[in-house]
């Protein structure tokens, strides 16, 4: 099955700095890649997608990237805010939508 | 429209005890998953369903049962509770090739 693998676990950036997330997939035939934020005692909530065959998309401060020959695709929000602290995942799904995630980034943005 | 609904949201079993958490959906989603969520590994799908009458084991399905009668829900069965499936646990919905929208999370504990 698919396995997602997820660098850094923890990351801690300065206010208006920039945070970079990375992931890696394995099955080659994952065509969709959600990036979800999880606050504490909550639940996880979709943040920004990409497809297969788009190589960027950006909304607002977060912009995502995907290399589908390497199997990567990474996260990168710019000028971070205190609220951005968080644990952000990466996932990836197939057709079936057997989504499959990375184990997390504890993001914390210092004021 | 509540969404992804879970009951209960805390419980606490005996080892050996079974149990069902309960979750239904509202949004006439094909695709349901559960998940669990412990420290530092991320959310690990258990099993997920394409659609009513079908299902499929994730990557961590032992000691647990799934049944999807109809679309809306999608119930998780511990047939007797270990104390390695402390964790807390969530259920999704998506439609095809979509993101997964999750319930509040159940968090349950076995002594």
């Amino acid at each position: 099955g698919e396995n997602v693998e997820q660098h850094p676990s923890t990351l801690s950036v300065q206010e208006g700095d920039s945070a970079v997330i990375k992931c890696t997939y394995s099955d080659s035939a994952s065509n969709y890649f959600p990036w979800y934020k999880q606050e504490l005692g909550k639940r996880p909530q979709l943040i920004i997608d990409i497809r297969s065959n788009v190589g960027e998309k950006k909304d607002q401060r977060i912009a995502v990237t995907l290399n589908k020959t390497a199997k990567h695709f990474s996260q990168h929000i710019t000028e971070t805010q205190p609220e951005d602290s968080a644990v952000y995942f990466c996932a990836a799904s197939t057709n079936n939508n057997d989504m499959r995630f990375g184990a997390g980034t504890r993001l914390t943005v210092k004021p | 429209n509540a969404g992804v609904t879970q009951t209960p949201k805390f419980q606490v079993l005996k080892t050996g005890q079974s149990m069902t958490l309960q979750c239904a959906q509202d949004m006439n989603h094909e695709y349901m998953s559960w998940y669990r969520q412990d420290p530092g590994m991320g959310l690990r799908l258990i099993h997920y369903s394409v659609g009513a009458g079908i299902t499929d084991q994730g990557e961590v399905p032992n000691g647990y049962n799934v049944s999807r009668s109809t679309t809306e829900d999608f119930p998780l069965r511990l047939l007797s509770a270990a104390p390695s499936q402390t964790s807390v646990y969530f259920c999704a919905s998506s439609y095809s090739g979509g993101p997964a929208f999750f319930g509040q999370g159940t968090r349950l504990t076995v002594v």
